[in-house]
């Protein structure tokens, strides 16, 4: 099965300040993403990775920036965070299923006082 | 662009009773359609899934089948229990390596 380890995994901050969020997966899937669940919306993507470097916005990327460096690794960064930004968050991969479906990791809760 | 719309809850049912839940899309082309769960205080598991029309996914008991005229992807269950109590979001993946979900539905099942 694939891994998928989120790092903090409960995270309380203050606005203002810099957050970043860790994803790191044991095998070498080409395709990461993050979401944000908030009540009454689902999940919606913030950020996703097709390969080292190369990265694309989803529908909620505003005030969020990602990096990826190392194919097991896929960075979010809040640069200055906002209580907007409350929220769990989760990383996937997309596994190479024939459907396209994506594997979750456990979400990080952050909370922006 | 790609959407789903699920059924609102939340939804209450007792143990043994029929479940539905109803979910539509928008999508060009021929997406892959899926049902993820989520219990309390965990990630999301796939649940089922369906690539083409008239597939139907099942799973631990749930069933849905892509309906292409219709542009639906039902999930129901003939008899809930109520370890069966969690989030349930229909979602679906297009040409574009990208998962589109719905706002999720709680389902509550009581002894």
């Amino acid at each position: 099965d694939a891994g998928i380890t989120q790092s903090p995994r409960h995270k309380v901050t203050e606005t203002g300040t810099p957050v970043t969020l860790r994803c790191h997966q044991t095998e070498n899937h080409r395709y990461m993403y993050w979401y944000r669940q908030d009540p009454g919306h689902g999940l919606r993507l913030i950020h996703y990775s097709y390969g080292v470097k190369d990265t694309d916005k989803g529908e909620v990327s505003d005030g969020y920036s990602v990096s990826r460096s190392k194919t097991e690794d896929f960075l979010l960064t809040l640069e200055s965070a906002t209580s907007s930004q409350t929220s769990v968050y989760f990383c996937a991969i997309r596994t190479g299923g024939n459907a396209g479906e994506l594997f979750f990791g456990e979400g990080s809760r952050l909370t922006v006082l | 662009g790609d959407s789903v719309t699920q059924m609102e809850g939340p939804v209450t049912l007792s143990e043994e009773a029929f479940l539905t839940i109803n979910c539509t899309y928008t999508a060009t082309g021929y997406p892959s359609l899926f049902w993820y769960v989520q219990y309390p205080g965990e990630g999301l598991q796939l649940l089922l899934k369906a690539t083409k029309a008239d597939d139907k996914g099942s799973n631990k008991g749930f069933e849905a089948t892509y309906r292409k005229e219709t542009t639906s992807f039902h999930l129901e269950k003939g008899s809930v229990q109520v370890s069966d109590s969690a989030v349930y979001f229909c979602a679906l993946s297009g040409n574009d390596y990208k998962l589109s979900f719905g706002a999720g539905t709680t389902v509550t099942v009581r002894a």
